[in-house]
């Protein structure tokens, strides 16, 4: 059974400050990583995808995958309200999987 | 236009009736998928397709059933649906470029109610 585990929050950051948001996965050979965004009642929205251990950025958002510790995170530079939303992490293994497992999702709020 | 298309938006039906959610896409994808989510359990996948001729089963298919009825077309149906089948379902669909990237775009979604 393939999991993927984030805190479900709510986590309460301050406008302008920085958010982190924390991924962990069991499946060892797992391939690719996606953080989405969701607003309430809304669909899925991808923000970040990563494929390499390392850090990638975009914008506000850095992603960063260690392999090695099965974690990946997302941080939110310079938080805004309108960040506020929950966040999804989705892992994707191959490997004759082609299922996309999502975490349950951290509800961030970020306080102006 | 909206990339990934779903009706209807909104639902509410009685025990024991039928009931198909329709997805259509234009984003020229082969995979498409079907998930449910439930408040404090996330998304989960209940059904997807690779191609036209290609229907596998997710997570948790029980009371559910699909068709893909061209590369833009995936329908969902529920049989005889029941009160817990109530949720918030997604279509998605993702295109494989190369062996590591599969990202899925979702639709707007459908709010069941099943009373």
């Amino acid at each position: 059974q393939k999991e993927v585990e984030q805190n479900s929050g709510p986590l309460s950051v301050p406008e302008g400050a920085i958010a982190s948001l924390n991924c962990t996965y069991s499946d060892r050979v797992s391939q690719s990583f996606f953080w989405y965004r969701q607003y309430s009642g809304k669909s899925p929205e991808l923000i970040m995808s990563i494929y390499s251990n390392g850090d990638k950025e975009d914008g506000r958002f850095t992603a960063q995958l260690n392999k090695a510790s099965q974690y990946v995170s997302l941080l939110i530079r310079d938080s805004q309200p309108s960040d506020s939303a929950t966040y999804l992490c989705a892992v994707y293994s191959g490997a004759g999987s082609y299922q996309l497992t999502f975490g349950k999702g951290t509800k961030l709020s970020v306080i102006p | 236009d909206a990339d990934v298309t779903q009706t209807p938006r909104n639902r509410i039906t009685k025990t024991g009736k039928r009931i198909m959610l329709e997805c259509s896409q234009t984003k020229g994808h082969d995979r498409m998928y079907w998930y449910r989510q439930d408040p404090g359990l996330g998304l989960r996948l209940i059904y997807y397709s690779f191609d036209v001729k290609d229907i596998n089963k997710g997570e948790i298919s029980d009371g559910y059933s699909v068709s893909r009825q061209a590369q833009a077309k995936f329908s969902l149906s529920l049989e005889s649906a029941i009160p817990n089948q109530t949720a918030l379902y997604f279509c998605a669909t993702s295109d494989l470029i190369g062996t590591s990237t599969d990202t899925q775009y979702f639709g707007p979604g459908t709010r069941l109610t099943v009373l």
